[in-house]
């Protein structure tokens, strides 16, 4: 569904630590999912990619998890740096292909050293 | 990889004034472009699909008089806010779906340009 107007909630993780930014979305419809990375003043940056036939998917220091039962979403930062401080969305979109790609609310991931 | 442009990056007018805004696709067509409109510290709010040829779709609660788009070209989209208030000001941002980055298939991967922040004084 439509994301809400809300402040951001923000997780903050020492330098190293692994982050966990969690999405709930709403269509159980959606059969791909994106997570974005946003930093201020510019446009969003995807990160890893995950279609509904999977529940798990790993990138570079990234992971995706999926759970269809509970319209969960999840990425994993694994030994976070300075650079990933930023403001991350999840999106999902419909079958068929790039449709409407509906954004969630957004986690602001704070670094500190 | 793919590139969107948008321009300008920042504009500020006066109230009552009309601003555009350009998408443009630099390696790439593009048949369809999305705008999003983006409040301070809140998510991407989905305006409107942009097709190349014809009408954009617009989503519910987006005045298609207020918000203009044209997309007459595959590589150009633009957005117009007619009438500019202050209430308009926000960061829009394009995306373009380039079909080859998914080998033809309808999914492709989704760019998107580096936002425009219109101030409406």
């Amino acid at each position: 569904g439509e994301s809400v107007g809300l402040h951001l909630p923000t997780l903050s993780v020492q330098e190293g630590d692994n982050s966990i930014i969690n999405c709930a979305y709403s269509n159980s419809a959606s059969d791909y999912f994106i997570w974005y990375k946003q930093e201020s003043g510019k446009g969003p940056q995807f990160i890893i990619d995950i279609r509904s036939n999977m529940d798990k998917r790993q990138g570079q220091r990234v992971t995706v998890l999926l759970n269809k039962t509970v319209k969960h979403l999840s990425l994993q930062i694994a030994a976070t740096q300075p650079g990933d401080s930023a403001v991350y969305f999840c999106a999902e979109t419909f079958s068929g292909g790039y449709n409407k790609l509906i954004f969630g609310a957004g986690t602001r991931l704070a670094v500190h050293p | 990889g793919a590139v969107v442009s948008q321009h300008p990056s920042r504009v500020i007018c006066k109230s009552g004034t009309s601003v555009k805004i350009e998408c443009r696709s630099l390696d790439f067509q593009a048949t369809t472009m999305f705008w999003y409109r983006q409040f301070p510290k809140q998510s991407l709010m989905l305006m409107a699909t942009s097709n190349e040829g014809s009408k954009a779709t617009y989503e519910q609660g987006v005045e298609k008089d207020k918000f203009l788009i044209n997309h007459a070209s595959l590589t150009l989209s633009t957005l117009t806010v007619t009438s500019a208030h202050p209430e308009d000001s926000s960061f829009y941002i394009c995306s373009a779906r380039d079909p080859a980055a998914s080998g033809g298939q309808n999914t492709g991967e989704l760019f998107f340009g580096e936002g425009s922040r219109l101030t409406v004084l």
